[in-house]
């Protein structure tokens, strides 16, 4: 079982918008600012999306967005497009004994 | 551009030992922290093992606590696990990852597949 709880799977259909959420604790989603989220395709390693809850790296399209509202952070996809289809996770800090935890992955499919 | 490429997966026997390794290039790897992120066939990703740019510091989870050891050779660009007393549930894609602001890792490698049976 995971330390972080996301939804198993999410679907939209092109053009819409879909949100993925990551339920943690106090201990790591609530307690820092430090939720990152991560895309990963099929056979392929993960691509970091968002990191300290909102920040984007260079190179990934504002269509992503991230938030955070106590232990839940949450991952946005406006207008979606079909080459988003993939595996998303988030993950967070979580002090000096446990470091770093994951949510279990979000498959996310577009219609 | 900035390459991680892992080495050293493969099969390996429960109990057994074995030294994975990342070459890294396209940045100045003794000035950043190195993960190693692993992910089980057909599950999420686990976070492993964390080592300081320095090498000074080094963190692991619970699950590999006392079994697996990172470690970094700045002089040669390269980071290592080195796994022991493996089991069935060490079996898992390998991924290094660079370190980024508070955690997050923005350069991954292709992993390298570690199984573990008899």
């Amino acid at each position: 079982q995971s330390a972080l709880t996301q939804p198993r799977s999410v679907s939209g259909s092109p053009g819409q918008s879909v949100a993925i959420s990551c339920t943690g604790t106090s201990s790591d989603v609530g307690g820092y600012n430090y939720v990152s989220w991560y895309q990963q395709h099929p056979g392929r390693a993960p691509k970091l999306m968002i990191y300290d809850v909102t920040k984007r790296p260079s190179g990934v399209p504002d269509r992503f967005s991230g938030s955070k509202s106590g232990n839940t952070a949450s991952l946005t996809i406006s207008g979606l497009q079909a080459e988003d289809e993939a595996d998303y996770y988030c993950c967070s800090y979580a002090g000096i004994y446990t470091f770093v935890v994951f949510g279990g992955g979000t498959k996310l499919t577009v219609l | 551009q900035v390459q991680l490429v892992e080495s050293g997966g493969g099969v390996v026997q429960p109990g057994g030992s074995l030294r994975l390794s990342c070459a890294a290039s396209g940045f100045t790897f003794s000035s950043y922290g190195m993960h190693w992120v692993r992910q089980a066939p057909g599950k999420g990703l686990e976070w492993v093992a964390f080592i300081r740019y320095d090498g000074s510091n080094q963190y692991y989870a619970d699950s590999v606590k006392g079994r697996f050891t990172i470690s970094r050779d700045n002089s040669k660009n390269t980071l290592y696990l080195q796994m022991s007393s493996l089991r069935a549930e060490d079996t898992a894609v390998y991924y290094c990852a660079k370190d980024f602001p508070h955690w997050a890792s923005d350069y991954w490698g292709q992993g390298t597949l570690v199984t573990v049976s008899s």
